[in-house]
């Protein structure tokens, strides 16, 4: 089977950095995403990593490890409107689906 | 461009009443996917087409769902007789390509009664 681990709430303050870590296990593994969603929204599309290494967009970066199944978000810069749930999700398989994480609930305070 | 375009935005029925709720991908995307959303188990992929075809359905939990893409601009998802625990957010999304990001609908919130 496969498996996704995330925090569940981080908090952190206007203008931080913050770090959502992600662990993950599973087969036939091609890459990880990240997805953003505001509460009642739907979820939008952040970053991909296929590859080892940072990607970076804007405030917000991505990192992979392949050899550790391990990633995570890095958000700069931390504004009110970061306030969401993040989400990391794998994509696997011969149809190259996505399996997400649980989510952690990012709150950003004054 | 429009997005991903889902109807209705909100559903509420009886248990064992019919629901089907539709869903326009973007122009152009020849992937389609049904998620389902709750706080007990989270976005869980239902069913996944490529170019009209289903992919892959091991996540339709039973046959009480069925999802058909008649053609690559439409696609229904429905639930017959609908139950209870079948109340949740159901998210349609769209991709260019296997290896593409996702493009979600606003969802269609469904309360089974």
């Amino acid at each position: 089977g496969q498996s996704l681990e995330q925090p569940s709430e981080v908090t952190a303050v206007e203008g931080a950095i913050v770090q959502i870590n992600c662990t993950y296990q599973t087969s036939g593994f091609y890459g990880l995403s990240w997805y953003q969603q505001h509460d009642g929204g739907a979820p939008t599309f952040l970053s991909y990593n296929a590859l080892d290494g940072l990607e970076e967009t804007g405030r917000f970066s991505s990192f992979l490890s392949r050899s550790d199944s391990y990633g995570y978000l890095l958000l700069q810069e931390l504004q009110m409107k970061d306030s969401a749930s993040y989400f990391c999700a794998v994509r696997r398989g011969s149809a190259r689906q996505l399996t997400f994480g649980s989510g952690t609930q990012l709150t950003v305070l004054p | 461009d429009a997005g991903v375009i889902q109807s209705p935005r909100h559903e509420v029925t009886e248990m064992g009443q019919e629901v089907t709720l539709r869903c326009k991908p973007i122009s152009g995307h020849n992937s389609l996917f049904w998620y389902r959303q709750t706080m007990m188990r989270g976005l869980e992929l239902l069913i996944y087409f490529n170019n009209n075809v289903p992919i892959d359905d091991s996540g339709m939990p039973e046959d009480r769902f069925s999802a058909k893409m008649p053609n690559a601009s439409f696609s229904t998802l429905k639930i017959q007789p609908s139950e209870p625990r079948d109340s949740a957010v159901y998210f349609c999304a769209s991709s260019p390509g296997q290896d593409q990001p996702q493009h979600f609908g606003d969802g269609t919130r469904l309360s089974i009664l």
